[in-house]
This record gives C-alpha cells, sequence and structure tokens, in this order.
C-alpha cells in the first residue's frame, strides 16, 4: 500500500492527558506530514518530518520518524479540548512522485472535558 | 483561515448533471491541488496544478477535469454525475510543486447528487 495506517482507528482520553498516534508505512518515502482536520472542515498541516529527520517538535506537538521499522509517532502533550480531530498520517515523495501526498484513514482523537 | 477560498460552500444536483468548483489559492501560491474525500475512500488526491500547467495525476476519473487559469484560481469540473460522486471536494494550494511544500487546504465543496 501507499498510504500511511494509522493506529489506533479511534482514541478517547480525558483533557489533560497525552495522546499518541502511530502511522506505519510500506514504501520509501522523502517526507511524512502530519495534517488535522476538524469535523468536516478543511484540513490543517501540523508538521513535516524529512526521511533524514528523527524527530521534531512544534509547540505541544512531537513526532518522531523512524525509517528502518517505517513507522512514525505523533505525540500531543497535555491535550485540549479543541484537540478533538481527525489526524493523518501523510506520505510524500519518493516511489509516488514528490507532488502527491498520500492521505492514511485518520485516528479520530477525542477529547473528554 | 488558511487564505484558501472554495465555492461554492454546498451544491446540491441531479445524476447526470455536470458542476464546477472553483478554488482561488492563497497569494503568492502557485500549486493548486484537488482532493475527493468520501467516507467510504477516505481523502483521494485527485490532480495538481503548477503555475498553470497540469503536475501530478491522482484518482481522477475521466468524468473529472480541471484547469488553472493565469490568475491562479482553478476549477474542477464533474460531468455525468453519479451518486458515487458525492463527497467532500477539498482544494490545497502551495508556494513550491513538490510535497515538501506545506499544503493550506481550503473549507471544502459538499457535493450531493441525488
Amino acid at each position: 500500500s501507499q498510504q500511511g495506517e494509522e493506529d489506533p482507528q479511534a482514541l478517547s482520553i480525558q483533557e489533560g492527558e497525552n495522546a499518541t498516534m502511530n502511522c506505519s508505512y510500506k514504501t520509501s518515502i522523502n517526507n511524512l506530514q502530519w495534517y488535522r482536520q476538524n469535523s468536516g472542515r478543511g484540513l490543517v498541516h501540523l508538521i513535516l518530518i524529512r526521511s533524514n529527520e528523527r524527530e521534531k517538535h512544534s509547540g505541544r506537538l512531537r513526532v518522531t520518524l523512524d525509517t528502518s521499522k517505517k513507522s512514525s509517532s505523533l505525540l500531543i502533550t497535555a491535550s485540549r479540548a479543541a484537540d478533538t480531530a481527525s489526524y493523518f498520517c501523510v506520505l510524500g515523495g519518493s516511489n509516488f512522485g514528490n507532488e502527491k501526498l498520500t492521505f492514511g484513514t485518520g485516528t479520530r482523537l477525542t477529547i473528554i472535558p | 483561515d488558511s487564505g484558501v477560498t472554495q465555492t461554492p460552500k454546498h451544491l446540491i444536483t441531479a445524476t447526470g448533471q455536470r458542476v464546477t468548483l472553483r478554488c482561488s489559492p492563497r497569494s503568492g501560491d502557485l500549486s493548486v491541488y484537488w482532493y475527493q474525500q468520501s467516507l467510504d475512500q477516505g481523502l483521494q488526491f485527485l490532480i495538481q496544478y503548477y503555475n498553470g500547467e497540469e503536475r501530478a495525476k491522482g484518482n481522477i476519473l475521466e468524468r473529472f477535469s480541471a484547469q488553472q487559469f493565469p490568475d491562479l484560481h482553478s476549477e474542477l469540473n464533474l460531468s455525468s454525475l453519479e451518486l458515487g460522486d458525492s463527497a467532500l471536494y477539498f482544494c490545497a494550494s502551495s508556494v513550491g510543486r513538490d510535497t515538501i511544500y506545506e499544503q493550506y487546504f481550503g473549507p471544502g465543496t459538499r457535493l450531493t447528487v441525488t
């Protein structure tokens, strides 16, 4: 498959807790990105990690990439109600062209107030 | 607000009809991407234009076509509509032509085919 597969499919946690989502893929990539989508709305880019990077931070977000295991994780710390959304792992580049983003099926995150 | 605008917001039409969806990219962005999001297929890349020229093609049906105009706005034309074409259609823009550049998504057009 040329798309990333997120795990879990759905996750519910209490506000203030940390949320971790994982993404696995099978092909070579140039970069891996995480996007967020609030219900029925457009996607918002969260973070991009290149294939030669292992970890990246942005505010409360921490992304890791292990190219040997073909996996990535997204950690959201100190979750807030506004973090309730679907999170997509997106593969960029390499075998299927630098122009295409291939979206996974997403992890549905629900933050319980 | 991403800076990407899409019109219309909602569209309800009958099978067999033809519709045009419009997208205006962020100021300065040269690439426009079209995506289809349906419940059973997830988010699928359709096509990309860069500075007026087709750059990449994804799972776009032959009944669908797109173009990017000199002012960089783009239109996605859907013809001979079928029930299965009901979906959210997103447009995204980026400054460059590769996936290394962040894509900014519009709010989407919800198409319902009856």
